[in-house]
């Protein structure tokens, strides 16, 4: 079974500038979720999908941040415009509701941004 | 919101046991879990607890719940040198209001 494919691996982008990441969720999977992992600390939740609405976006900086799934699979995050303290490893996971232990999420390899 | 926390780093000889520790506020999570990254990877999951379970175990890894003092713990038998990694606790409520801890890194020391 294919695992959460995400794009970029590595991005360097300076201050202002916009960036968008890409998440491919394990097949079937109808809950996606996006983390923001800065360095030395746990995931903390940006952003919860049920297949293409929200549940949950009470954490995103919706002044700079933005995400969609347009049609419950793939989804993207964009950070416009990007700021220093963005700088953090973006995790995307997906679940499947319903299925026991409850929604257990399956992560990707993340996309590591740098922002000077 | 579910507050979780965990020491920050432990160090073991290869071959000893390691003992995970985590404690969170909010009793309504409805599964526990424990993850783990290593360098430059996502997350993994190794394994998870549902709330009523006081302990759980899975090859050389044992789980214990004190519902009671909100603690969870990670028991790693025989660790190895592939065990070095950071160990993340976790709980939510059916697929929602997931909180990580900050991590904890296991360092095995040959």
């Amino acid at each position: 079974e294919a695992g959460v494919a995400q794009s970029p691996r590595y991005k360097i982008i300076e201050k202002r500038q916009s960036v968008a990441f890409w998440c491919n969720p394990i097949s079937g999977h109808a809950t996606l979720y996006w983390y923001q992992q800065i360095l030395g600390q746990g995931p903390k939740l940006l952003i919860q999908f049920q297949n293409n609405g929200v549940v949950d976006d009470s954490q995103l900086p919706k002044d700079r941040f933005s995400a969609e799934r347009l049609k419950g699979v793939d989804s993207t995050l964009k950070i416009q415009p990007a700021k220093l303290e963005d700088s953090a490893v973006y995790l995307c996971a997906s679940s499947l509701v319903g299925s026991v232990p409850g929604g257990t999420q399956y992560f990707g390899p993340g996309t590591r941004l740098l922002v000077l | 919101g579910e507050d979780v926390e965990q020491s920050l780093f432990l160090s073991v000889r290869e071959g000893d046991s390691s003992v995970i520790n985590c404690t969170y506020t909010d009793s309504s999570s409805t599964y526990l879990y424990w993850y783990k990254q290593e360098p430059g990877a996502g997350l993994q999951l190794l394994t998870y607890i549902f709330s009523n379970m006081d302990m759980k175990q899975d090859q050389r890894l044992t789980v214990l719940l004190n519902k009671k003092d909100k603690h969870l713990s990670l028991r790693i038998a025989d660790t190895q040198t592939g065990d070095s990694a950071i160990y993340f606790c976790a709980g939510g409520l059916e697929g929602q209001n997931f909180v990580f801890g900050p991590g904890t890194r296991l360092s095995v020391l040959p």
